[in-house]
């Protein structure tokens, strides 16, 4: 089966530049977060969604970080306009859940991560 | 507040020895699990092991083990005889069972093995 799809690998761009980041889950698993790795903050969890709809995106850090789940296989987060500091690996990661519920035990299968530099 | 402290950012060990990992968490819910996750250079997430709160025994997987210290609020990575692909970071993660949380990262640990 096929894991955690993430795209691209890295990213390049410029200030101001919109990015866009691509995740696909893994089928069946009805639980998408996407994660933000740095070397000052670690992983921080952005935002996750429950059967497509968005549960907590108290992590998303300003407007300019949008994030949707169109349908069960596909989610986006966007960068509008991007800056230096948001700079750093994103993770997307998906987990089966149970009748909408995270079980204590629930483990979190990892995509390969976007590497995205801001210039 | 920090959920999950991993107080030791670097660690070396001999290859053939065994190394402890250390993490600590806070939390006030009876319920809840542990998790370990392991990020070679190469860049992915591979989890290691899983400890619930519950669990009578500590969780073994190979040559990885957990110290499980619920009183300390503890639960340590043991990994026995190095091996140089165990060179990464290593991640403690931690989920609350009430309001059907995400998992919670401490910052790592990154562990060197020394041929």
């Amino acid at each position: 089966d096929a894991g955690v799809i993430q795209s691209p690998r890295h990213e390049v761009t410029e200030m101001g530049q919109e990015v866009t980041l691509r995740c696909k889950p893994i089928s069946g698993h009805d639980y998408l977060f996407w994660y933000r790795q740095t070397m000052m903050r670690g992983l921080e969890l952005l935002i996750y969604f429950n059967n497509n709809v968005p549960i907590d995106d108290s992590g998303m850090p300003e407007d300019r970080f949008s994030a949707k789940m169109p349908n069960a296989s596909f989610s986006t987060l966007k960068i509008q306009p991007s800056e230096p500091r948001d700079s750093a690996v994103y993770f997307c990661a998906s987990s089966l859940g149970t009748g909408g519920y995270l079980a204590p035990n629930e483990k979190l299968f990892f995509g390969s991560g976007t590497q995205l530099s801001v210039l | 507040a920090q959920k999950i402290t991993q107080t030791q950012p670097g660690m070396f060990v001999q290859e053939k020895e065994a190394v402890t990992l250390d993490c600590t968490y806070d939390t006030s819910d009876p319920s809840y699990g542990l998790f370990w996750y392991k990020q070679p250079s190469s860049g992915e997430m591979i989890f290691l092991i899983y400890q619930g709160s519950y669990d009578q025994q500590n969780a073994t997987e190979g040559r990885y083990s957990l110290n499980f210290q619920k009183a300390r609020k503890s639960a340590n990575l043991v990994i026995s005889a190095s091996q140089l692909g165990d060179s990464a970071m290593y991640f403690c993660a931690m989920r609350e069972a009430s309001g059907n949380t995400p998992l919670v990262f401490g910052k790592g640990t990154r562990l060197s093995v020394i041929a």
